[in-house]
C-alpha cells in the first residue's frame, strides 16, 4: 500500500522567508501528485498539479518539484506572508482512482 | 462559477443513527470523490465516481458506508448505524476528468456522533 509522509508536521516561520516543505511517496508508480492547502473549517484548495511525466510547476510564488525515482516532492514557497500560513497536504494518484495524502504540514507564518 | 457544495455543514447525531451527507460537484465535472478527515489523521479516501461508471469503492472503511450519484451530478454517501469512530469531516471533490485533473474540494460536512 502506498504510504504518503510529509515532513515536518509543524512548521514556523518569521514573515518573508523561502521554504521546504517535504513529501515522500513509497511506491514511484504514481500518475500525478497534487498539493494542496487546508485553512481551518474550509475545504481544500488546489495549489499545483504534477503530472508524473513533469518535474516541476510553478504558480507566482509557489514552485512544486517531482522526482519519482525517489519518491519525492518538494514545494517552494517563496517569500513567505502571514496569509500563507495554513495545513499544506500532498496526495498522489495511482492507476487513476487510487488516491492517498499525506498528514500535512502546519506551517505558521509569523508577522 | 459555481464550487463543489456540500450539506450539510455540520452535522450531530446519536450513534446508531443513519445519516445522509450531500454533494454538488461542478457543472461538468464527471469525476465525484468522497474523502474523510479524523482528528488528527491525514485525509481518507473512500469512494470514487466517474460518470455513469461503477463506483470504486475500494475505499470504504464499513459495509456500513454506501455511496450513490444520481445522474451523473449529485452524490450521497450514506453512514449506516452510526459509531462513535465515525466523527470527522467528510469532504467532497470533483475534477473534469477522472484522475488527470485537478481536484477541486467542497468545504466538507463535519459529523459528530455523540
Amino acid at each position: 500500500k502506498q504510504e504518503v509522509t510529509q515532513i515536518p508536521a509543524a512548521l514556523s516561520v518569521p514573515e518573508g522567508e523561502n521554504l521546504v516543505l517535504n513529501c515522500s511517496f513509497t511506491d514511484s508508480a504514481i500518475y500525478n501528485l497534487q498539493w494542496f492547502r487546508q485553512d481551518p473549517g474550509k475545504g481544500l484548495t488546489s495549489l499545483l498539479l504534477i503530472q508524473s511525466s513533469q518535474r516541476e510547476q510553478t504558480s507566482g510564488r509557489l514552485n512544486a518539484s517531482l522526482d519519482k525515482s525517489s519518491g519525492r516532492s518538494t514545494l517552494y514557497i517563496a517569500a513567505s506572508q502571514p496569509g500563507d500560513s495554513a495545513t499544506y497536504l500532498c496526495a498522489v494518484t495511482i492507476n487513476f482512482n487510487k488516491f492517498y495524502f499525506g498528514s500535512g504540514t502546519k506551517l505558521n507564518v509569523k508577522p | 462559477g459555481a464550487g463543489v457544495s456540500q450539506s450539510p455543514s455540520n452535522k450531530v447525531t446519536e450513534k446508531g443513527k443513519d445519516v445522509e451527507l450531500r454533494c454538488d460537484p461542478i457543472s461538468g465535472h464527471t469525476a465525484l470523490y468522497w474523502y474523510r478527515q479524523s482528528l488528527g489523521q491525514g485525509l481518507e479516501f473512500l469512494i470514487y465516481f466517474q460518470g455513469n461508471s461503477a463506483p470504486d469503492k475500494s475505499g470504504l472503511p464499513s459495509d456500513r458506508f454506501s455511496a450513490e450519484r444520481t445522474g451523473g451530478s449529485v452524490s450521497t454517501l450514506t453512514i449506516q448505524r452510526t459509531q462513535q469512530e465515525d466523527s470527522a469531516v467528510y469532504l467532497c471533490a470533483s475534477s473534469r476528468v477522472r484522475g488527470q485533473e485537478t481536484q477541486y474540494f467542497g468545504p466538507g460536512t463535519r459529523l459528530l456522533v455523540l
